[in-house]
């Protein structure tokens, strides 16, 4: 059964970096897939922020690719998200996810996995 | 303001049918596959749907899903309370290059 879960501080104040890791279980990254974050500012919609394959690939949403970075260690079976400069509006709750592929046919939009999220703050 | 447009709510009595909208555009839903998610309160988003009309295991075949054109549908018979939740469809946008949400849907069961 594939496990997802966020992990990392829940404050973070304005300026810095938002650093956090999803650590998978049940389910080797190196398998395949693609995984990713999503974030949901309370009580609104959901905002793709990026995806990342095993290999290192990635893509950035454009309106946040200049302050996003994804990477992977496959030895920990983890991959994390860093955000620079942050500022409230980037107050939300972060999902760690897995997208879908099959017949050798990947799909970044289609989200079978989530984590349970981690609500993170950005307040001075 | 989301790419994809769906109403803000809907509701229905038990037992009754309802179905949800989202519309988009030429390079987003009418050239990509559609998936529908369900977050009940408090929790993660489900993937409900995917590839327009196709159920995962173990979602109910009370749940059913239709693309046309530049907009999809969602629909749900049956409704039971424990369907109150927030829906979302989501497709990939060719022109953004990006995975791109609804703004969600509201189910509420009278």
């Amino acid at each position: 059964q594939v496990q997802l879960q966020e992990s990392g501080p829940g404050l973070v104040k304005p300026s810095e970096i938002l650093s956090l890791t999803c650590t998978v279980s049940g389910y080797l990254i190196t398998s395949g897939n693609y995984w990713g974050w999503i974030r949901q500012p309370p009580g609104k919609g959901l905002e793709w922020i990026g995806t990342i394959y095993h290999s290192g690939n990635t893509r950035y949403n454009p309106s946040l690719k200049s302050r996003v970075t994804i990477s992977v260690d496959t030895s920990k079976n983890q991959f994390s998200l860093k955000l620079s400069s942050v500022t409230a509006a980037d107050t939300a709750v972060y999902y760690c996810a897995r997208s879908y592929c099959s017949g050798g046919n990947c799909y970044l939009d289609i989200i079978d996995y989530w984590g349970r999220g981690t609500l993170v703050t950005v307040s001075s | 303001q989301s790419v994809l447009t769906q109403p803000p709510s809907v509701s229905a009595a038990p037992g009754q049918k309802v179905t949800i909208s989202c519309s988009g555009s030429s390079s987003s839903i009418e050239k990509n596959y559609v998936s529908w998610y369900q977050q009940l309160p408090g929790t993660a988003p489900k993937l409900l749907i995917y590839e327009n009309n196709k159920r995962p295991s173990g979602i109910p075949d009370r749940f059913s899903g239709s693309k046309s054109g530049t907009s999809a549908t969602l629909g749900i018979t049956g409704l039971q309370t424990g369907d109150e939740a927030d829906y979302y469809c989501g497709t990939w946008d060719n022109s953004l290059g990006a995975v791109v949400f609804g703004g969600g849907t509201k189910l509420t069961i009278l």
